[in-house]
C-alpha cells in the first residue's frame, strides 16, 4: 500500500527553527509536496522537490532523500502566522497526489 | 490570473437531504479538476479527479458521484447524505507546467451533516 508518515502535532517557540519530518513508501515517485494549511482554510503551495537535496524560498526549505523516502521541511526565524498545518504529498506513478494527515504546528511567544 | 470558485462555503444539511456541490476554474484551459474530502484533524482523502469535459475517476466507492458538464466546472453530488458525509470538501485544479504538476484549492466547503 501507500503510506504517509509525519508528525501529528509539533510545538515551538516564536523566533526558532523547527524542522518537520515526512517518510513516504508509494508506487512510484514523481516528486514531493509541501502545503501549508491554516485552520478552516484551503491548502497553499510551499514547495516542491523530485531531485535529492535542499531547495530554499526565503525562511522555508524542504530537503529529499529519495533512497531513504525521506523528506524535511525547515521553518526559519519562526512567526506566529507560521502557526498551521503542513501537508506532506508524494505524486505516485500515476500522476496522483498521496496526501499525509499532516503536521500541526504550534507557535508559542 | 487562475482563480477557483466554490460554493457555498458552509452547508448543513439533514441526513438523507440530496447534496450539490459547484467549483469553477477561470483563467485556464483544460484542466485536471479534483475532489477532496478532509475530515477533522485528517489529511485529504481523494474522491473524484478529472482529465476533461464527461471523464470522471472514482477513487473511493460511497454514495457520492461527480459530473464536469463544462471543461471548468466540477460538481460534486450525493441524492441521500450519510452523517459520515460529514467533512470539509476542497475542489483543486491543476495542468501539467514543466515538470510538475502542482494542484491549486479552492476555498473549500464546510458540510455538516445532522
Amino acid at each position: 500500500g501507500q503510506n504517509i508518515d509525519q508528525p501529528t502535532e509539533m510545538t515551538a517557540t516564536e523566533g526558532a527553527i523547527v524542522q518537520i519530518n515526512c517518510t513516504y513508501q508509494t508506487s512510484g515517485f514523481n516528486g514531493l509536496f509541501w502545503y501549508q494549511q491554516h485552520a478552516g482554510e484551503a491548502p497553499t503551495f510551499l514547495s516542491y522537490n523530485v531531485l535529492d537535496g535542499l531547495e530554499e524560498k526565503g525562511r522555508f526549505s524542504s530537503f529529499l532523500s529519495r533512497s531513504k523516502g525521506y523528506s524535511y521541511l525547515l521553518l526559519k526565524e519562526l512567526q506566529m502566522k507560521d502557526s498551521a498545518s503542513y501537508l506532506c504529498a508524494v505524486m505516485d506513478s500515476n500522476y496522483q497526489l498521496i496526501w499525509g494527515a499532516g503536521t500541526k504546528l504550534i507557535i508559542k511567544p | 490570473s487562475q482563480t477557483i470558485h466554490q460554493w457555498p462555503a458552509t452547508l448543513v444539511q439533514p441526513v438523507g437531504s440530496p447534496l450539490s456541490l459547484e467549483c469553477t476554474v477561470e483563467g485556464t484551459s483544460n484542466p485536471n479538476l479534483y475532489w477532496y474530502r478532509q475530515a477533522a484533524g485528517r489529511g485529504l482523502q481523494l474522491l473524484f479527479y478529472s482529465v476533461g469535459i464527461g471523464q470522471i475517476s472514482s477513487e473511493v466507492p460511497q454514495n457520492l458521484s461527480a459530473s464536469r458538464p463544462q471543461d471548468r466546472q466540477f460538481i460534486l453530488s450525493s441524492k441521500k447524505l450519510l452523517l459520515s458525509d460529514s467533512g470539509f470538501y476542497l475542489c483543486a485544479w491543476s495542468v501539467m507546467a514543466g515538470d510538475y504538476n502542482e494542484q491549486f484549492f479552492g476555498p473549500g466547503t464546510r458540510l455538516t451533516v445532522l
